[in-house]
């Protein structure tokens, strides 16, 4: 069955520092990959996607994301980390049937 | 504009009653949807209608019935609320996707907080 891990449930980064939110999926087919962001009271945002071609997928707020077949990961990275970033941050891997199977999500917390 | 809206934002009501939570969505896609968000913040997939048809039922007890009376909406309705339907319930939309996830944008709501005392 198609499951995604986010390995880690909190996350603290200095804000001006690097980040990286790892996330490994297990699916047997061909993965669409997503990264959702959530805001403390608010819904879903998506970040980015992976469907096909370049592994490397640029999104919004400067988040980028690699796709690793030989992994089966799809880590989130940011340069250089604002405090505005601190929020909870979701995988997910798109499945047949038109649903998204999300992680457990990872929380980030920025300190000044 | 708010894209896909929700009400009420808070529920709190006593185990046993009958609710309804309505959704909106103004961006004129034929898909929508509804997930569970529990207290361990682990988002699951509830429904998802196309054109007002069930597309996906995901192991959802019957109490939980989703309506439909036009492609814009999407309201759930649960009756007899359990101690364990205490969640975040989010609604979501997108375009028609060809059975492939996502293929399309999922648009969120902000979620309505119900709490079954």
């Amino acid at each position: 069955a198609q499951s995604v891990t986010q390995p880690d449930i909190h996350i603290t980064v200095s804000e001006g520092a690097s980040l990286e939110l790892r996330c490994n999926y297990s699916y047997g087919a061909t993965p669409y990959l997503f990264w959702y962001v959530q805001s403390p009271g608010q819904g879903l945002q998506l970040l980015l996607k992976y469907f096909s071609g370049d592994t490397l997928v640029q999104g919004i707020k400067g988040f980028e994301a690699e796709f690793k077949r030989s992994q089966s990961s799809f880590n989130l990275r940011k340069p250089s980390v604002h405090w505005s970033d601190a929020a909870e941050y979701f995988c997910a891997v798109g499945v047949y049937g038109n649903k998204l199977v999300f992680g457990a999500g990872t929380i980030l917390r920025v300190k000044s | 504009d708010t894209a896909v809206s929700q009400t009420p934002k808070y529920l709190v009501t006593q185990m046993g009653n009958d609710k309804s939570i309505k959704c909106e969505q103004n961006l004129g896609h034929d898909t929508m949807y509804w997930y569970k968000q529990d207290s361990k913040k682990f988002l699951k997939i509830m429904f998802s209608y196309n054109n007002k048809e069930l597309i996906i039922n995901e192991t959802v007890p019957n109490r939980f019935s989703p309506k439909s009376p036009d492609k814009a909406h999407l309201n759930l309705h649960i009756n007899s609320l359990e101690l364990g339907d205490s969640a975040v319930y989010f609604c979501a939309s997108s375009q028609e996707s060809s059975g492939l996830a996502g293929l399309n944008e999922q648009f969120f709501g902000p979620g309505t907080r119900l709490t079954v005392l």
